[in-house]
C-alpha cells in the first residue's frame, strides 16, 4: 500500500498570501487529521476528518480551515499567512474511527518570509 | 485539560548506558497511550502502544494509572536509537482526540 502522501512538499509564501495543502491517505483509511510540527511546541493538533465531517478542531485561529472529500483526500488551507505559520505541517491517516496507529505523511514545509 | 508532558527536551546517554524517556498525562478517563519516533530524515512512525504490551526494537512502556505516567526504557541504548520521540495520548469521550507531548530528542553517543 503507499503511504500517506502530502503535497507540496515545500513552499515558499509571503506575509498575507494564503495556502493550501493536500493529502492523499493511506488507501481505506477514513479518518484524516492535522498537525503543525515546530521545535518548540511539537505536534500540535489542527483538526481531524472522518468520512468528510469534522470531528474536532484544534485551538488554532479561524484561518486555518480544512476539509475532507468523498475519496478520503484532505485538503488544509491557511490565510493571510503570518511569520508565525512558518512550520511542518503533518498529515496523518488511520483506519478506524477511534483513535488508533496513525500513519503520518512526509510533511509540507511552509515558509512565510 | 487533557495534557501530555515530556519533561526534558534533549536527553544524551552513552552507547550501551540504559534510557528512560519520561511521559507524564493527565486524563481522568481510560486513554490509550503510544510513542512515537522520528528518525532523521523519515516520517514520524509508531513505536509502541500501551495496550499491545510488546517490546520493539528493545524498547518498553509501562502504563502507571496511579503515577499517569507511561515512561519508555530501553536497557541498553544503541547509535541508532538516536530520534525525536513523542508521546501521545488519545481518547474518544465525545469527539476524537489525539494529544502529543512536546518531544524529548535522544542522543546516544558512541
Amino acid at each position: 500500500k503507499a503511504g500517506v502522501t502530502q503535497t507540496p512538499r515545500y513552499l515558499i509564501k509571503t506575509r498575507g498570501q494564503q495556502v493550501t495543502l493536500s493529502c492523499s491517505p493511506i488507501s481505506g483509511h477514513r479518518s484524516v487529521s492535522w498537525y503543525q510540527q515546530t521545535p518548540g511546541q511539537g505536534l500540535q493538533f489542527l483538526f481531524e476528518y472522518f468520512s468528510e465531517t469534522q470531528r474536532n478542531k484544534g485551538n488554532f485561529p479561524g484561518r486555518f480551515s480544512g476539509r475532507q472529500f468523498s475519496n478520503s483526500r484532505s485538503e488544509m488551507n491557511v490565510s493571510t499567512l503570518e511569520l508565525g505559520d512558518s512550520a511542518l505541517y503533518l498529515c496523518a491517516s488511520s483506519q478506524s474511527s477511534s483513535p488508533g496507529e496513525l500513519f503520518f505523511g512526509e510533511g509540507s514545509r511552509l515558509t512565510v518570509l | 485539560a487533557q495534557r501530555v508532558t515530556q519533561p526534558e527536551k534533549l536527553l544524551s546517554v552513552f552507547k550501551g548506558a540504559p534510557v528512560e524517556l519520561k511521559c507524564n498525562y493527565s486524563y481522568s478517563g481510560s486513554p490509550e497511550l503510544f510513542w512515537y519516533v522520528q528518525y532523521s530524515r523519515q516520517r514520524l512512525q509508531l513505536l509502541l502502544r500501551h495496550i499491545s504490551r510488546e517490546s520493539i526494537k528493545g524498547f518498553t512502556a509501562d502504563l502507571n494509572k496511579g503515577e499517569t505516567s507511561f515512561h519508555l526504557k530501553k536497557p541498553f541504548a544503541q547509535e541508532e536509537d538516536s530520534a525525536m520521540y513523542y508521546c501521545a495520548l488519545s481518547f474518544t469521550s465525545g469527539t476524537y482526540k489525539y494529544i502529543f507531548g512536546t518531544g524529548t530528542r535522544l542522543k546516544v553517543l558512541a
